[in-house]
């Protein structure tokens, strides 16, 4: 099993909707980040949080600890949010060095 | 604003050949990545850095080799391509418990 796992794999979505995205771990961490990925493009940090709630714009990323899961949700989704979103920890024996373990990634689509 | 610049968009070499990639980031930071990215298996660290001279294996290590000779460059090399290193490779940099910064990304084929 693997130690970050996110659903759903594949999600695609009609423009406007509100769509959410979910990530589980098994190990202790330190921080959670979620990265987003254009096609061809390279890899953005979106968030890194380790406890409650941040929000960026229509992005909002949630944490919780005792639950070891964390969502992303996008509010009023656009085309232009297709991509992969990628859920990552740093697990707490890694200290410093931020070693993350990714999960495989969710990819979405928004039809217009 | 934080640049990450890796030499090449895209590289075609052909099995043997002795490949070298290049990454360059511009914040002075102590951690460097090299990451491949395979469909279905995601990102999967290669070796990282966390100053100069200092570099420590990740998960695939096997088939590659690196150089960090100064703090702002980290260079991964593959001693004699082969077919199954065919892959996007990333390289990413941080500040101690921050967000990673990624390059664009070099795909290379190896034929």
């Amino acid at each position: 099993k693997n130690e970050v796992e996110q659903s759903p794999q594949n999600l695609t979505a009609q423009e406007g909707e509100f769509i959410t995205i979910n990530c589980s771990y098994s190990v202790g961490i330190s921080a959670l980040h979620w990265l987003q990925q254009h096609p061809g493009g390279g890899i953005v940090s979106l968030f890194m949080l380790s406890s409650g709630k941040k929000k960026h714009g229509r992005l909002i990323a949630t944490i919780n600890i005792q639950e070891k899961h964390s969502s992303l949700h996008i509010t009023a989704s656009h085309p232009r949010d297709s991509a992969v979103y990628i859920c990552a920890v740093s697990p707490s024996y890694g200290g410093a060095t931020n070693k993350l373990i990714f999960g495989t990634g969710t990819l979405l689509a928004v039809q217009p | 604003d934080v640049k990450v610049t890796q030499s090449s968009r895209y590289l075609v070499k052909r099995t043997g050949e002795k490949v070298f990639l290049e990454c360059v980031q511009d914040m002075d930071h102590e951690n460097m990545f090299w990451y491949r990215q395979d469909p279905g298996l995601g990102l999967r660290l290669i070796y990282f850095s966390y100053d100069v001279k200092m570099k420590e294996k990740g998960d695939i290590p096997e088939g590659y080799s690196v150089s960090r000779e100064k703090k702002e460059r980290f260079s991964l090399i593959l001693e004699s391509a082969s077919t199954n290193q065919t892959s996007m490779y990333l390289c990413a940099s941080s500040l101690e418990y921050s967000p990673l910064h990624f390059g664009n990304g070099t795909r290379l084929t190896v034929t």
